[in-house]
Formats: C-alpha cells, sequence, structure tokens
C-alpha cells in the first residue's frame, strides 16, 4: 500500500500572504505516461470534499489560479497564493496510482 | 451532481443499503467511488465500481474487503454500497464520488455525504 505523509498538520496564515503545503508519497507516482497520479483536495467547513488539483499540476474548473500544484516522483507541493478566508478548510493529497490513499489533511486557517 | 442515501443508526454486526444518485452526467459510462470519513477525521477510499464496458469490476479497500459490496443499475442512475458486518469503526460520512472527464482516476464529483453510525 502506497502511505501518503503531508506536512504540516496545521496551518495558520495571514491573510495575502502564502501558504505552502507538502506531500510526500511512500513510492513514486510517475508514470511512463509521464503523469504523476497526485490530487489535491480542500473539505471546507459543513462541506464535502472538492477536486483543487489533478496529476500534480492542473487546476480543476473554477479553481482560482493563485492556487498551484507542483512536484513528481515523491514529493508534491500545494501551494496557495494570497491567502483568502474562503481558503480556510482542511487539504488532503491522494495517490491514484494503485487503489487509492490520502494523506492524513492539512488545516489551513486565518490569523 | 450526486445525492448520496441510506445512512443510520446500526447496531453491530448488522446491514445497510447506501444509494448513490446520480443526475448530469453519463453515468453509464462513467465508474463510481465511495469514500468515508469518521466524523472529526480525514478521508478514506473504500472501493469503486467500473462501468459495463470495463465488466463492473469492483476494487475495495483492505479494511472493508469481505464485508461491503459496490453495485450499479445503469437504468436508474444509482450506484448502491452494501455495507454487511457492521463494526463500530465503522461509523462514519460515506460519500458517493464520480470520477474527473480527463482523469479518471481523480475524484472531481461528490455527494452530500450520509450519516452511517454504528452503535448498540
Amino acid at each position: 500500500e502506497i502511505v501518503m505523509t503531508q506536512s504540516p498538520l496545521s496551518l495558520s496564515v495571514t491573510p495575502g500572504e502564502s501558504a505552502s503545503i507538502s506531500c510526500t508519497s511512500s513510492q513514486s507516482l510517475l508514470q511512463t505516461s509521464g503523469n504523476n497520479y497526485l490530487d489535491w483536495y480542500v473539505q471546507k467547513p459543513g462541506q464535502s470534499p472538492q477536486l483543487l488539483i489533478y496529476l500534480a499540476s492542473n487546476r480543476a474548473s473554477g479553481v482560482p489560479d493563485r492556487i498551484s500544484g507542483s512536484g513528481s516522483g515523491t514529493d508534491f507541493t500545494l501551494k496557495i497564493s494570497r491567502v483568502e478566508a474562503e481558503d480556510v478548510g482542511v487539504y488532503y493529497c491522494m495517490q491514484g496510482l494503485q487503489s487509492w490513499t490520502f494523506g492524513p489533511g492539512t488545516r489551513v486557517e486565518i490569523e | 451532481q450526486l445525492v448520496d442515501s441510506g445512512g443510520g443508526l446500526v447496531q453491530p454486526g448488522g446491514s445497510l443499503k447506501l444509494s448513490c444518485v446520480a443526475s448530469g452526467l453519463t453515468f453509464s459510462d462513467s465508474a463510481v467511488h465511495w469514500v468515508r470519513q469518521p466524523p472529526g477525521k480525514g478521508l478514506e477510499w473504500v472501493g469503486r465500481i467500473r462501468s459495463q464496458s470495463k465488466n463492473y469490476a469492483t476494487k475495495y479497500a483492505e479494511s472493508v474487503t469481505g464485508r461491503f459490496t459496490i453495485s450499479r443499475d445503469d437504468s436508474e442512475n444509482t450506484a448502491y454500497l452494501q455495507l454487511n458486518s457492521l463494526k463500530t469503526d465503522d461509523t462514519a460520512f460515506y460519500y458517493c464520488c464520480g470520477p474527473h472527464a480527463t482523469s479518471t482516476t481523480s475524484l472531481d464529483s461528490w455527494g452530500q455525504g450520509t450519516l452511517v453510525i454504528v452503535s448498540s
């Protein structure tokens, strides 16, 4: 089983500043196709999770361009620029290469 | 859009069947996944069923294999999650999910979740 880890597990950010979340997988998520099977999701308070980034770096529909994903292999990063109040929530990475496994989540709060 | 239903209170060892009704997407061509979340905790992938063209192949997390079964009725645009031999650890919100149009391993649409409580 591929194990996903995230850091930090919680983050407090000043509005307008940037935030970065790291995600590491126990095995490479890079396929010969060149795709990294790593997604990012956010669960805002009282809501179902929603897809933010797919295949490591592609924004899902409606996701603002101040949110970006990067990385390859086993190390990935989600960056939120110019943090806003609406960014509060828990952010999860998930691998879809072998079955599906979520990371433990990173709670983002606004200072 | 996906709408989950069927949750409730059940005793340990009992059974429950959850439903997921889809609208506005090509349901019959899509896989359906189930993900669960114990109250206040993180997400756990439960299982998925593929489309008829993929022989309705199913795959499950090790924690539910042999106890949970996913099925679907394409004529009703509905997927099901049968939960048997329930344990207190199965208490969670259960979400059905549909895949992204181009990245089919990504979970692009989510139901609102239905709560299953396993308790005596």
